[in-house]
């Protein structure tokens, strides 16, 4: 299997609302990652995990909260969004030294 | 620090005409250079990679990349262009520094004409 997965595919919540994104990946890779997207722009890293644990946070907002609950799935855990954080959410796993990264498809998600 | 630049935003081919995207780093030492695809709303497809070794690399869907160290430049190259191309196109380069993450430059979209 070498796809990386993510649901749902698209999300649309209001400010209030807590809504979860979820990835799951079985290429046995120990590094998982959550990228925001914006459009025409490349992708931006928000959290890295390496083997389990989280090793990097690119100073995303408390609102953002990752889960890794083991490693093969990886939760974004979303409360009291803004509408600026309406992006594309990207996952990809691949190896610890991040060399090479397999992207889902993404979730498209909608802040009202 | 390390950076890609992809200096076109924007290039359109007709189907059936060679392709050239350009792609150029700043890099301390030998960087470790990806290409990536992106159709509209969908996540990124690896097409290719340098590592180390022969600097001309094949990727998928008939996509290769030259490295060239003196021009600090990665570009991608296809010679013949299929409508399905369209889409952007991501260099990106891993910082062998710290976390070891991945950079990528502002993307090219290409259009294909018929």
């Amino acid at each position: 299997d070498t796809e990386v997965t993510q649901t749902p595919k698209h999300l649309v919540m209001g400010m209030t609302n807590k809504k979860s994104l979820k990835c799951e990946q079985h290429m046995g890779h120990r590094a998982m990652y959550w990228y925001k997207q914006k459009a025409k722009k490349p992708p931006e890293l928000m959290f890295v995990y390496s083997y389990e644990k989280l090793s990097i946070n690119e100073s995303v907002p408390s609102r953002f909260s990752p889960e890794c609950p083991n490693s093969s799935l990886l939760n974004l855990h979303l409360h009291a969004l803004q509408p600026e954080d309406s992006a594309l959410y990207l996952c990809a796993s691949g190896t610890p030294g991040g060399w090479e990264q397999y992207f889902g498809p993404g979730t498209r998600l909608t802040v009202t | 620090a390390q950076s890609v630049t992809q200096p076109d935003i924007h290039i359109t081919v007709s189907e059936g005409a060679s392709l050239e995207l350009r792609c150029n780093y700043s890099y301390g030492a030998t960087p470790y250079l990806f290409w990536y695809v992106q159709s509209p709303g969908q996540g990124l497809q690896l097409l290719l990679k340098y590592f180390s070794g022969d600097t001309l690399v094949q990727g998928i869907k008939g996509f290769e990349a030259e490295f060239k160290r003196s021009q600090s430049s990665f570009n991608l190259r296809k010679p013949s262009v299929h409508w399905s191309d369209a889409a952007e196109y991501f260099c990106a380069v891993v910082s062998l520094t710290g976390a070891n993450n991945l950079f990528f430059g502002t993307g090219t979209r290409l259009t294909v004409i018929p």
